[in-house]
C-alpha cells in the first residue's frame, strides 16, 4: 500500500524558512517522480514543484513561477524521502502542502498525481 | 499558461441523479493530458481520471471522463452518498494547472 507522510509544517514569520519532508513507503521510491501541491485555506489546488525519478532524468526539477528562486525540491532515495526547502516565505505561501506520487506524460516535466499524502500545514504570519 | 475554468461552481443534486461537470481550457490540451480529482472535506485529493477518459485504479465505473481539445467533462452516472465532494480538473500538457473546482452538494 502506497503511503506518503508529510512533516515539517508550522508557523513561520514572513521572510523565514522551513523544510518539509515526505516519507514514502509501499513502492519503489527511486523509480517514481514526486511532486508538491499546495492548497491555501478554503481555496483550490496549486502545483508547486516536481522532481523526476532517479532512473529518468536523474533528478530534473520543475517549479511554478510563484515559487521559483525561493523553493528547492530534492529527494534522498536512500531514505525514501522527498523534501521541499522553502525560503523567503510570504503570507501567500500559507497552505496545506501535499506530496504526491507523480506519473509522467510524454512531455518533459508533465505529471498527474496518482497518490497523495494527508498534507502538512504551513502558516506564514507575524 | 493554460487556464482551466470549471462549471458550474456548485451543483445541487440528489442521490441517484446524474452529475455532469465541465472543464474548459483556455487553449487546446495536447494529448488529452487532463485529469480529474475528488476531494472530500479534511481529506487529500484522490485521482479519478487521467488521460481525459481512463479511470484510475479502484475507481467505480459510475465515474467517466470525456472530451478533447478545450472541452472536457466528468460524468457521475448515479450519485452515491459518498460522491458529494469537490472535483478538480488538472491539465498536464503545458506546465501543470488546476481548475477552480466544482462542488457537488446534496439537494
Amino acid at each position: 500500500e502506497v503511503q506518503l507522510l508529510e512533516s515539517g509544517g508550522g508557523l513561520v514569520q514572513p521572510g523565514g524558512s522551513l523544510r518539509l519532508s515526505c516519507e514514502a513507503s509501499g513502492f519503489t521510491f527511486s523509480s517514481y517522480a514526486m511532486s508538491w501541491v499546495r492548497q491555501a485555506p478554503g481555496k483550490g489546488l496549486e502545483w508547486v514543484s516536481s522532481i523526476s525519478s532517479f532512473s529518468g532524468s536523474d533528478g530534473s526539477t520543475y517549479y511554478a513561477d510563484s515559487v521559483k528562486g525561493r523553493f528547492t525540491i530534492s529527494r534522498d532515495n536512500s531514505k525514501n524521502t522527498l523534501y521541499l526547502q522553502m525560503n523567503s516565505l510570504r503570507a501567500e505561501d500559507t497552505a496545506i502542502y501535499y506530496c504526491a506520487l507523480s506519473v509522467p506524460a510524454a512531455i518533459v516535466g508533465s505529471y498527474y498525481f496518482d497518490y497523495w499524502g494527508q498534507g502538512t500545514l504551513v502558516t506564514v504570519s507575524s | 499558461e493554460i487556464v482551466l475554468t470549471q462549471s458550474p461552481g456548485t451543483l445541487s443534486l440528489s442521490p441517484g441523479e446524474r452529475a455532469t461537470l465541465s472543464c474548459r481550457a483556455s487553449q487546446s490540451v495536447s494529448g488529452n493530458y487532463l485529469a480529474w480529482y475528488q476531494q472530500k472535506p479534511g481529506q487529500a485529493p484522490r485521482l479519478l481520471i487521467y488521460g481525459a477518459s481512463s479511470r484510475a485504479t479502484g475507481i467505480p465505473d459510475r465515474f467517466s471522463g470525456s472530451g478533447s481539445g478545450t472541452d472536457f467533462t466528468l460524468t457521475i452516472s448515479r450519485l452515491e452518498p459518498e460522491d458529494f465532494a469537490v472535483y478538480y480538473c488538472q491539465q498536464y500538457a503545458s506546465s501543470l494547472t488546476f481548475g477552480g473546482g466544482t462542488k457537488v452538494e446534496i439537494k
